[in-house]
């Protein structure tokens, strides 16, 4: 399958720095990128919903201003978190499809650790 | 709106025996249907999908689903478990293939092959 590359895998910073996460589609052209976040034993929830070239599309309760998500090419996608708290510790995941009748492909995943 | 419900947190499976874990979906239209493995700290594995045609999908690693319309139903199977099959599963629905058209997932069901 298609090859989604998320970096990186495991971020530490302090309280109040912003963290980058990129994902990129090394092998086909994402027209669509998906940002989930996930806790603990818990499913995929969906963040925001970016399309190429367009300003993403953030689901319900997901603040806009703190998760800023950058799609300005088909092959990358970026999550930035700005000023990050503790309670935004999670683990990330990216997924990217490039239309028609496919599946989602998934990056690995970036362990974000706020102290 | 559409939904995915998987009612088993999780399910327990001797080495050899057939498994199933269920998943049930709602949506508008005809659905497109997936479903992913995860592994721990690791993003998601595509496993099989259903977009149209025959009812019964064949994927990786020897899983199979099945699509029942009139149950809105998509059950994953394997005739005989490995231990190796011990992960956590998701179901997913997307309601169309247009840029906008998000993918939902189930809350994951945790497999567990016993030795």
């Amino acid at each position: 399958g298609a090859v989604v590359s998320q970096h990186p895998s495991r971020v530490i910073c302090k309280s109040g720095t912003s963290v980058k996460i990129e994902c990129r589609s090394l092998d086909f052209q994402a027209t669509t990128m998906f940002w989930y976040r996930q806790f603990p034993k818990q499913s995929l929830m969906l963040m925001a919903t970016s399309n190429e070239g367009s300003k993403a599309t953030y689901e319900q309760g997901v603040e806009k201003d703190k998760f800023l998500i950058n799609h300005a090419s088909l092959t990358l996608s970026t999550l930035t978190v700005t000023s990050a708290h503790p309670e935004d510790s999670s683990f990330y995941i990216c997924s990217a499809t490039g239309g028609g009748p496919t599946e989602a492909f998934f990056g690995q995943g970036t362990r974000l650790t706020v102290v | 709106a559409q939904s995915v419900a998987q009612p088993e947190d999780q399910v327990n499976v001797a080495e050899g025996n057939p498994l199933t874990v269920k998943c049930t979906y709602s949506v508008s239209g005809n659905p497109y249907l997936f479903w992913y493995v995860q592994y721990p700290n690791r993003g998601l594995q595509f496993l099989l999908k259903y977009i149209t045609g025959d009812n019964l999908v064949k994927g990786s690693y020897g899983f199979e689903a099945e699509f029942n319309k009139s149950q809105t139903s998509f059950h994953l199977k394997k005739p005989s478990a490995l231990v190796s099959d011990s992960a956590l599963y998701f179901c997913a629905v997307r309601r169309g293939m247009n840029r906008d058209d998000k993918i939902i997932f189930g809350k994951g069901t945790r497999l567990h092959i016993l030795p």
